[in-house]
């Protein structure tokens, strides 16, 4: 079962940021929390990834909280093809891709 | 190059039958994955396969398996076929049994009839 909270559907105007929340509160101190995309009938894509420290990449930012128990994906300016369903996953000690609900992410004109 | 290709894209069958999806990848990773997505469109992982290890999601039927000829490749194999059978499967593969990077085919839509 997924160990992730996300908001269930989100908004997001085109070229605005979107700002996709995530709650890990029970990740160790060794496990990574990993962000994929899934766009409407197609495999789910991987975005990024991060431990502790902030990662960005040329899809996202992934904002971590000290505490590490929930994180935020950045897209700073969302087009109409960012939108996708966005899963946040901690993988566990059996470091497996375990998807969760996630986040259905709908950018509008 | 596709990194992780799959066929048949779509397979429609009857109940009972026996049926068998592919699936390559050509990115030199040592463990692939199956993965079922129901109409509630949540994803389930079914197998993580490597070249030492079959890790099976115990809540599988085991008409479900997973064949492996070379590190390349993983069909995965279903015997009488259920309704509930009816799904989008998944394959993917990453670098290692790491929760990594993986990459995913762009899926085979059962429909049992």
């Amino acid at each position: 079962d997924a160990k992730t909270t996300q908001p269930t559907s989100m908004d997001c105007a085109e070229g605005r940021a979107a700002n996709l929340p995530c709650n890990h509160s029970t990740i160790s101190g060794n496990e990574y929390v990993y962000w994929y995309r899934q766009i409407h009938s197609q495999g789910p894509q991987y975005i990024i990834h991060g431990l502790k420290n902030n990662e960005t990449n040329e899809m996202a930012s992934l904002i971590i909280t000290e505490d590490r128990k929930s994180s935020t994906l950045i897209l700073p300016h969302a087009t109409l093809r960012d939108t996708a369903v966005y899963y946040c996953i901690d993988p566990g000690a059996g470091n497996m891709l375990t998807f969760g609900g996630g986040t259905r992410l709908m950018v509008k004109p | 190059d596709t990194a992780v290709s799959q066929t048949p894209k779509y397979l429609v069958t009857q109940m009972g039958n026996d049926k068998s999806i592919k699936c390559e990848q050509n990115l030199g990773h040592d463990t692939m994955y199956w993965y079922k997505q129901d109409s509630k469109k949540f994803l389930k992982i079914m197998f993580s396969y490597n070249n030492k290890e079959l890790i099976i999601n115990e809540t599988v039927p085991n008409r479900f398996s997973p064949k492996s000829p070379d590190k390349a490749h993983l069909n995965l194999h279903i015997n009488s076929l259920e309704l509930g059978d009816s799904a989008v499967y998944f394959c993917a593969s990453s670098q290692v049994q790491l929760a990594t990077e993986a990459f995913f085919g762009q899926g085979t839509r059962l429909t049992v009839v």
